[in-house]
């Protein structure tokens, strides 16, 4: 069975204090994973996917990263609006659908 | 904006009765599928479809079922309600059904049974 784990559940952090949010995973045979956004109350914003070990992808203050066993998903320098909950989602070799982890809620301060 | 539109975005209704959620795709998508997101289960998978049929079942109950349409739009029927069905539902889309394809989500209906 495919299995997603995310941390840390929760993580505070100061405007400007760049941290990661990791994503481990157990699949038989990845096909892609997927890092998503979520606003309280609103669907999944799809950022990245990414489909083999030692890939990386960036989009403005994100960068997400693979390995064979897990994804990082690094901020640099966040913002308040930054402040979401952020999914990870594995797809595999049986079927088409995301298994998602259970999300890293991130507060950034001002 | 996704592109995926779903209908109703709020409904509350009593125990025992039936209520059907609708789900346009982005222009051009074949493949729909369901989520449920509940606070203690996360994002669940429920079904999808591909161009009409169905292609890959989740733990859907079943009381729930689901069609895709010639149009491409779905619907979701939640019936014999419980208390413990309120949940976001999301409806997503991706272009066609295989692997690696990105799959986009809508705003989601959130369902509340009393």
């Amino acid at each position: 069975e495919d299995q997603v784990t995310q941390s840390p559940e929760a993580l505070r952090l100061q405007e400007g204090e760049s941290s990661s949010l990791n994503c481990s995973y157990t699949v038989s045979g990845l096909r892609g994973l997927f890092w998503y956004r979520q606003d309280p109350g609103k669907g999944p914003e799809f950022l990245f996917t990414l489909y083999s070990a030692g890939e990386e992808k960036e989009k403005e203050r994100l960068k997400a990263t693979l390995t064979k066993k897990e994804s990082f998903l690094h901020i640099t320098a966040p913002k308040p609006e930054d402040s979401a909950t952020y999914l990870c989602a594995v797809q595999a070799d049986a079927g088409n659908m995301l298994t998602f982890g259970g999300g890293t809620r991130l507060m950034v301060k001002p | 904006d996704s592109g995926v539109t779903q209908t109703p975005k709020h409904l509350i209704t009593a125990t025992g009765q039936r209520v059907t959620l609708r789900c346009s795709p982005r222009s051009g998508d074949l493949s729909v599928y369901w989520y449920q997101q509940s606070l203690d289960q996360g994002l669940q998978f429920l079904i999808q479809y591909y161009n009409g049929e169905e292609r890959a079942k989740g733990n859907i109950l079943e009381r729930f079922s689901a069609q895709q349409f010639p149009d491409l739009h779905s619907e979701l029927n939640l019936s014999s309600l419980e208390l413990g069905d309120s949940a976001l539902y999301f409806c997503a889309s991706s272009l066609s059904s295989g692997p690696g394809n990105t799959i986009y989500f809508g705003e989601g209906s959130w369902l509340t049974v009393v």
